[in-house]
């Protein structure tokens, strides 16, 4: 089955400056990497995602990068805010009916 | 749109009860649901595909008969915990899928604990 595995665990940051997590996975047929933020006791909340025909996307201050011949993907935030503090999550399936299998994520915190 | 209930959100029961846990899409149908389970300061782990009108798909370790999964409709999925033990204690979160995508709408987890 497929592996994931995110790099840092833990990541601070000084407030303004950008954030890089790193994830990679093992299964070539994994196709879709959705990236999700979850504060403490809710649900994840999905903040950005790729399919594997596009090598990056950008949404206001968050972007994702995919390499998918070295089967890594990567989340940036750029003009970090303490809002931005939480759990971070990427994940990768084959899409359609395939469950998500998670990276064991990454408590970013913003120092002010 | 695409929005997605849990009840309960947090649930106490004894050891050797059942507890069962429901999962409901409230304005579009899920063909297909999922069931994680996420211990404390863990990673999400799925448990189970639930397609409607079929048998779930456990993963590897996940003892179907011990969870039982039961996804009668296009916009309901429950999750039963029968027998549960205090290591059964955990935040379990439902995700459902709308029939032409890819994104996962999350439940907003029920936390159950076990005495």
């Amino acid at each position: 089955g497929e592996n994931v595995e995110q790099h840092p665990s833990t990541l601070s940051v000084q407030e303004g400056d950008s954030a890089v997590i790193k994830c990679t996975y093992s299964d070539s047929a994994s196709n879709y990497f959705p990236w999700y933020k979850q504060e403490l006791g809710k649900r994840p909340q999905l903040i950005i995602d790729i399919r594997s025909n596009v090598g990056e996307k950008k949404d206001q201050r968050i972007a994702v990068t995919l390499n998918k011949t070295a089967k890594h993907f990567s989340l940036h935030i750029t003009e970090t805010q303490p809002e931005d503090s939480a759990v971070y999550f990427c994940a990768a399936s084959m899409g359609g009916a395939d469950g998500l299998t998670f990276g064991k994520g990454t408590h970013l915190i913003i120092q002010p | 749109g695409a929005v997605v209930s849990q009840h309960p959100s947090w649930v106490i029961c004894k050891s050797g009860t059942s507890v069962k846990i429901e999962c409901r899409s409230l304005d579009f149908q899920a063909t297909t649901m999922f069931w994680y389970r996420q211990f404390p300061k863990q990673s999400l782990m799925l448990m189970a595909t639930s397609n409607e009108g079929s048998k779930a798909t456990y993963e590897q370790g996940v003892e179907k008969d011990k969870f039982l999964i039961n996804h009668a409709s296009l916009t309901l999925s429950t999750l039963t915990v029968t027998s549960a033990h205090p290591e059964d204690s955990s935040f379990y979160i439902c995700s459902a899928l709308r029939s032409s995508g890819y994104e996962q709408y999350f439940g907003p987890g029920t936390r159950l604990t076990v005495t």
